[in-house]
């Protein structure tokens, strides 16, 4: 079957940089993407990764590597609004290439 | 530029009522969409999706159906509520193709007394 593990809740002070991990478990892998949702909101697309390797955007880069299922978040110069859950998320067969969510990992900053 | 509209943002409903739940996306055609479920502290459930008008997928048997009359428009209802269907639903967009990422409205934050 398809699952994901993340860790349930991170803490990291301002100005730090914090990585959140994501192991996943599908057949035919489709790529993993992460979301942002604040409290209250809605989920924001931050990044996807299809092939192996880091991408780059601005303060957020995501890695992932196929051959061990994992990839992460990594978020630089945390600054106070980055407080949020983050999820990830795969496509592969096992779900007919629909996203299967982690269950999210709240980001606590403290200053 | 694209929009969704998801209404209403909260709802309160008895046990054994109807829902229906309306979401709107403007600014593109044909995209593919999504209702999700999320029980508090926890992960997005995939409840439906469709590629096309009158096309649904269903993910999670339940009392919960779904119906896409027009390109643009994706309605999630119910005849009769059960306490179960408690959440936060979330309506969602994206252009079809496996690498696409997914635009979410507001939500609807759902209560059943």
């Amino acid at each position: 079957g398809q699952s994901l593990e993340q860790p349930s809740e991170v803490t990291a002070v301002e100005g730090a940089i914090v990585q959140i991990n994501c192991t996943y478990q599908t057949s035919g892998f489709y790529g993993l993407s992460w979301y942002q949702q604040h409290d209250g909101g809605a989920p924001t697309f931050l990044s996807y990764n299809a092939l192996d390797g880091l991408e780059e955007t601005g303060r957020f880069s995501s890695f992932l590597s196929r051959s061990d299922s994992y990839g992460y978040l990594l978020l630089q110069e945390l600054q106070m609004k980055d407080s949020a859950s983050y999820f990830c998320a795969v496509k592969g067969m096992d779900s007919n290439y629909q996203l299967i969510w982690g269950a999210g990992t709240k980001l606590i900053i403290k200053p | 530029s694209q929009t969704i509209h998801q209404w209403p943002a909260t709802l309160v409903q008895p046990v054994g009522s109807p829902l229906s739940l309306e979401c709107t996306v403007e600014g593109t055609s044909n995209p593919n969409l999504y209702w999700y479920r999320q029980a508090a502290g926890r992960g997005l459930q995939l409840l439906f999706y469709s590629v096309g008008i009158g096309q649904i997928s269903s993910e999670v048997p339940q009392n919960l159906s779904a119906s896409r009359p027009q390109d643009r428009q994706f309605i999630l209802s119910s005849k009769k509520l059960l306490l179960s269907d408690s959440g936060f639903y979330l309506c969602a967009w994206s252009v079809g193709g496996l690498y696409q990422p997914q635009h979410f409205g507001d939500g609807t934050r759902l209560s059943i007394l």
